[in-house]
């Protein structure tokens, strides 16, 4: 079964510049999760997805930062314009949406580096 | 959502048990304890999830107090690859709504030769 999907793997930018992040969830998972993790903490959610809706986005600074999953599958994150504490690892996950406990199955990650 | 307390970092030899503790005092009775990891440049990956009954899978075992207030993930045999950071997690059934993940700054365990 292949894993969840990310790309680019890296990312250099200057601030104010604008940057996108995609994902491929795992084939039939309902739920997807973006999240950022800072050097040195631990991954903090960005915005849920069920499906195609938004089912949280209240951390997400929606002044900049945006994302679609659209057919409910693939998901893109982007970020405009950059700030300098932008830069982080931004991680998606996946899970089925089913069960009363539900564990998530994260991709390797995009490494953000906002100069 | 139940925070937890996690000692900073551990370190364990290779070929030994590593015992990882994970104080949850505050938690509520729908909420599930999970353990996940993290090496290093990779994202974090599940290792196990409990409610009450203590867990065991080809990872690691999961041990929960009887009063649900602390938990012990126990790697049995660990190995140099098991060098990463362990998050004690606690979070909803699903019942309640959909899960969230509150992740804080684990426990960094190192596991020498």
């Amino acid at each position: 079964e292949a894993g969840v999907a990310q790309s680019p793997r890296y990312k250099i930018i200057e601030k104010r510049q604008s940057v996108a992040f995609w994902c491929n969830p795992i084939s039939g998972h309902a739920t997807l999760y973006w999240y950022q993790q800072i050097l040195g903490q631990g991954p903090k959610l960005l915005i849920q997805f069920q499906n195609n809706g938004v089912v949280d986005d209240s951390q997400l600074p929606k002044d900049r930062f945006s994302a679609e999953r659209l057919k409910g599958v693939d998901s893109t994150l982007k970020i405009q314009p950059a700030k300098l504490e932008d830069s982080a690892v931004y991680l998606c996950a996946s899970s089925s949406g089913q069960g009363r406990a539900d564990t998530q199955y994260f991709g390797p990650g995009t490494r953000l580096t906002v100069l | 959502d139940a925070k937890t307390t996690q000692p900073t970092s551990m370190d364990c030899a290779e070929g030994r048990a590593a015992n990882l503790p994970c104080n949850h005092s505050t938690i509520s009775g729908n909420e599930y304890v999970y353990w996940y990891r993290q090496i290093h440049s990779q994202g974090p990956q599940y290792i196990i999830h409990g409610l009450k009954n203590n867990e065991t899978n080809e990872m690691a075992s999961l041990i929960i107090t009887e009063d649900r207030k602390s938990s012990t993930l126990i790697l049995p045999h660990a190995t140099l690859r098991d060098t990463a950071v362990y998050y004690c997690i606690v979070s909803p059934s699903r019942d309640t709504g959909f899960q969230k993940l509150v992740f804080g700054t684990g426990t960094r365990l190192l596991v020498s030769p």
